[in-house]
Parts: C-alpha cells; sequence; structure tokens
C-alpha cells in the first residue's frame, strides 16, 4: 500500500498569512493526487485534483504543484474561512490512501 | 447541482448488518465510478470502496473485504454498501463519493456499531 505521509501535522497562523503544506508518498504516483478541506462537523470538500487541477468553484488562492512523490498545497492568503483539516489523498492505484491530515489554526 | 445523499445509517450490534444508500442527482450517473469513504470519530479519512460504472469491478480496503459489499443501480441513480459482520471498528459517519478522486461527496450517514 501506498503510505501518505503529510507535514505538518497542525499549524497555526494568522489572516492573510500565506500557508504551504506538504504530502510525500512512500512511492511514485505520478500526478494521481488530491487535496480537501474539511471543517468541523462537515463533509470534506475537494479542492484539488491531478496534483495542480483548481475544482471548479474553488478560489484561485488554492494552489497544488507536484508529482511522483512530493507534493504541496498552498493557501495565498489565509481568510477565516480557511481555518480546516486539509488532507491529501493519492489515487495512483488501490487501496487509495489519504494523509493523516493538516489541522490549520487560528494564531 | 450535483447531490450525493446518503441513507440507511443507525446503531447496529456487533456482528449485525447494514445497508447504506447514496442517491445521487445532477449528474449522468451512469458515467462515473463511485466510492464510499468512511471517518470514525475524531479520526481521519480512508476510503473503503469503488464500484466502476457497470459495477463490473468493484474495489475494496482490505479490512472490509469478504464482509462488506459495495453496489449500485444505475436505474435507480443509487449507489449501496452492504455491511455484514460489522465490529465496533467499523463505527464512523460513511460518504458516497463521485469518482476515484472524490470531487463531489454526500453529507454523510453515522453508522455507530455498540452493544
Amino acid at each position: 500500500d501506498i503510505q501518505m505521509t503529510q507535514s505538518p501535522s497542525s499549524l497555526s497562523a494568522s489572516v492573510g498569512d500565506r500557508v504551504t503544506i506538504t504530502c510525500r508518498a512512500s512511492q511514485g504516483i505520478s500526478n494521481n493526487l488530491a487535496w480537501f478541506q474539511q471543517r468541523p462537523g462537515k463533509a470534506p470538500k475537494s479542492l484539488i485534483y491531478a496534483a495542480s487541477s483548481l475544482q471548479s468553484g474553488v478560489p484561485s488562492k488554492f494552489s497544488g504543484s507536484g508529482s511522483g512523490t512530493d507534493f504541496t498545497l498552498t493557501i495565498s492568503s489565509l481568510q477565516p474561512e480557511d481555518f480546516a483539516t486539509y488532507y491529501c489523498q493519492q489515487y495512483n492505484s488501490y487501496p487509495f490512501t489519504f494523509g493523516g491530515g493538516t489541522k490549520v489554526e487560528i494564531k | 447541482e450535483v447531490q450525493l445523499v446518503e441513507s440507511g445509517g443507525g446503531l447496529v450490534q456487533p456482528g449485525g448488518s447494514l445497508r447504506l444508500s447514496c442517491a445521487a442527482s445532477g449528474f449522468t450517473f451512469t458515467t462515473y465510478y463511485m466510492s464510499w469513504v468512511r471517518q470514525a470519530p475524531g479520526k481521519g479519512l480512508e476510503w473503503v470502496a469503488t464500484i466502476k460504472q457497470d459495477g463490473s469491478e468493484k474495489f475494496y480496503v482490505d479490512s472490509v473485504k469478504g464482509r462488506f459489499t459495495i453496489s449500485r443501480d444505475n436505474a435507480k441513480n443509487s449507489l449501496y454498501l452492504q455491511m455484514n459482520n460489522l465490529s465496533p471498528e467499523d463505527t464512523a459517519v460513511y460518504y458516497c463519493a463521485r469518482r476515484g478522486f472524490f470531487e463531489y461527496w454526500g453529507q454523510g450517514a453515522l453508522v455507530t456499531v455498540s452493544s
């Protein structure tokens, strides 16, 4: 199985900050990587697929990059509604696997 | 507008069974792989199963193989998850999602396995 390792597991940031979350796959997954946002008590929401493609309706302050084993999600200017938990997921091969999550909290 | 609505969750005793349903609307159901993803209380996300458009191929996480069955009824635009021999470790919110990269999610159905 492909292990997905996210870092950091949590971070504190201020409104307006630029935030970067990393995700590393235990083996190459090409660009078959997605990112999700989950607010407390809500279903996850798709942000990025194919490592860098923005899901329809997602603001351009979210961006993704990477290929192979190393990936990043960047939020260019953190807003109050962005405080949430973020997950990466590989869909290159079964079983699909998620990273452990990164909780973004208000500083 | 794409909508996925789960139903069928509830409290079940260990060893019991439950069937989840997911009603899909707002898109051509027959053209998409569909999946189930779960989240145990306070934990991260775990992929459970995926089914091909025509139901001819099904994929499962090892922990549910032989106990869970994913299926679909394309005439009814519906996805199902039959869960047998449930254990407390299966307690989670179960989400249905479109495709293998989960571009749309339902609101979730809570399954609690407890005596």
